[in-house]
């Protein structure tokens, strides 16, 4: 059974700081993308990531991809209110049952 | 381009009863993916349809099936309401180019007492 798991799955911090939001599995994937949900509404794609070693940016957020495309990252740095909100990984297992592997998210709140 | 719209927002229904959940994919994309999202168990696939056949299938119980039309658009029905279903469903649209990316809809917050 193919699982992602992402760490940590609470986190409450003050604007301006800075965070790190872990998605690890044992599995290889072809890719991984990166979802923010906001309450009341559906997850919004942030990024996907490709090549093992990838590092995107996204105005204050960096993404980056392990080298054995099996584990991802996001950085936020001087976080704000507005990145308030549950931030989920899915990883594509582009098999013959291709189907994307979720995890169960980060709460992430930031307070002014 | 419009996004992805499902109806309707909210429902309550009781035990027992049934409820067909409706979505309109993105205009082009010809695969619709239905999610079921609770607070402990987070986001967890239903199914998947592309061009009117189920193509993938998570692993939920016969009460939920789904079905899609020749214009895409989609629904999916849930028999015999149990408490356990109270959830948000969410579907959502792609356009099935290599990196399978998931554009979602609201959801629809079912409640059954």
């Amino acid at each position: 059974t193919q699982l992602l798991e992402q760490s940590p799955q609470f986190l409450s911090i003050q604007e301006g700081e800075n965070l790190t939001v872990y998605c690890n599995s044992s599995s290889v994937f072809s890719s991984l993308q990166w979802y923010r949900q906001e309450p009341g509404e559906g997850p919004v794609l942030l990024v996907t990531v490709v090549t093992g070693g990838e590092v995107k940016k996204l105005k204050r957020l960096t993404f980056q991809f392990g080298d054995a495309r099996k584990d991802s990252s996001l950085h936020i740095t001087a976080a704000q209110p507005g990145d308030t909100g549950l931030y989920l990984c899915a990883g594509d297992n582009a098999g013959n049952n291709r189907k994307l592997i979720w995890g169960l998210g980060t709460s992430l709140a930031v307070n002014p | 381009k419009a996004g992805v719209t499902q109806t309707p927002r909210y429902l309550i229904k009781t035990r027992g009863q049934q409820v067909t959940l409706s979505c309109s994919p993105i205009s082009g994309h010809r695969s619709v993916s239905w999610y079921q999202q609770t607070p402990g168990q987070g986001l967890q696939f239903l199914f998947e349809y592309f061009s009117e056949t189920q193509r993938n299938k998570g692993n939920f119980p016969g009460r939920f099936s789904g079905r899609q039309f020749s214009n895409s658009r989609s629904e999916m029905n849930v028999s015999t309401l149990e408490l356990g279903d109270s959830a948000l469903y969410l579907c959502a649209s792609s356009s099935i180019s290599g990196s399978n990316e998931q554009f979602f809809g609201p959801g629809t917050r079912l409640t059954v007492l």
